[in-house]
């Protein structure tokens, strides 16, 4: 059973265009990190959003925390192809042995 | 740099052949794991410490067995290959549950 599911899984757009991935599950985490992972490379933490209904922007990018704290978004504004990757979301369970349990992924290309 | 580091980043096995995937961090995390990631999939954890001495098992442990004698070291043992294996395995470490921090991968297959 996935805990969190992530949608799309696949998204291929030109650049310039804007998108948004979601970040869903049945389950309350205290925090909610979003990674990007590039080939080859392990996943780097992109940001940490701990409080439901918490908004987080880094340059383009957009993150949002659900108000009970179930789910999550990601938007980017103007997409470039420097953001091609694969995006992961992890909740995490403080009262599960501090462990992180993370999506399948979105795989973004951005088309120049 | 301070971060984890793992070691082999390549490493070509045969079936039934035995090898440890080494992972070690300098930034004092208590909490440390391991997960494989197969082609085009997100992470499944496949063990976890949450300090030197204690280990627990995740999603996926059939197949490996890991230690934990100091903070810096978590070491993830393979006896008996077996093509299913065959994946990227990333250490990763967190000190207050704050966000991870990975390692390269070690990028494995068995033939």
């Amino acid at each position: 059973t996935q805990l969190l599911e992530q949608s799309p899984q696949f998204l291929s757009i030109q650049e310039g265009e804007n998108l948004t991935v979601y970040c869903n599950s049945s389950s309350v985490f205290s925090s909610l990190q979003w990674y990007r992972q590039e080939p080859g490379e392990g996943p780097v933490l992109l940001v940490t959003v701990v409080t439901g209904g918490e908004v987080k922007k880094l340059k383009r990018l957009t993150f949002q925390f659900g108000d009970a704290r179930k789910d999550s978004s990601l938007h980017i504004t103007a997409a470039q192809p420097g953001d091609t990757g694969l995006y992961l979301c992890a909740g995490f369970d403080l009262y599960n042995f501090n462990k992180f349990y993370f999506g399948s992924g979105t795989k973004l290309n951005v088309k120049p | 740099n301070a971060g984890v580091t793992q070691t082999p980043k390549f490493r070509i096995l045969k079936i039934g052949q035995s090898m440890t995937l080494q992972c070690a961090q300098d930034m004092n995390h208590n909490y440390m794991y391991w997960y494989r990631q197969d082609p085009g999939m997100g992470l499944k954890l496949i063990y976890y410490s949450v300090g030197a001495g204690i280990t627990d098992k995740g999603e996926v442990p059939n197949g490996y067995n890991v230690s934990r004698s100091t903070t810096e070291d978590f070491p993830l043992r393979l006896e008996l290959a077996a093509p299913s294996q065959t994946s990227v395995y990333f250490c990763a470490s967190t000190g207050q549950g704050y966000g991870y921090t990975f390692g390269s991968g070690t990028r494995l297959t068995v033939v």
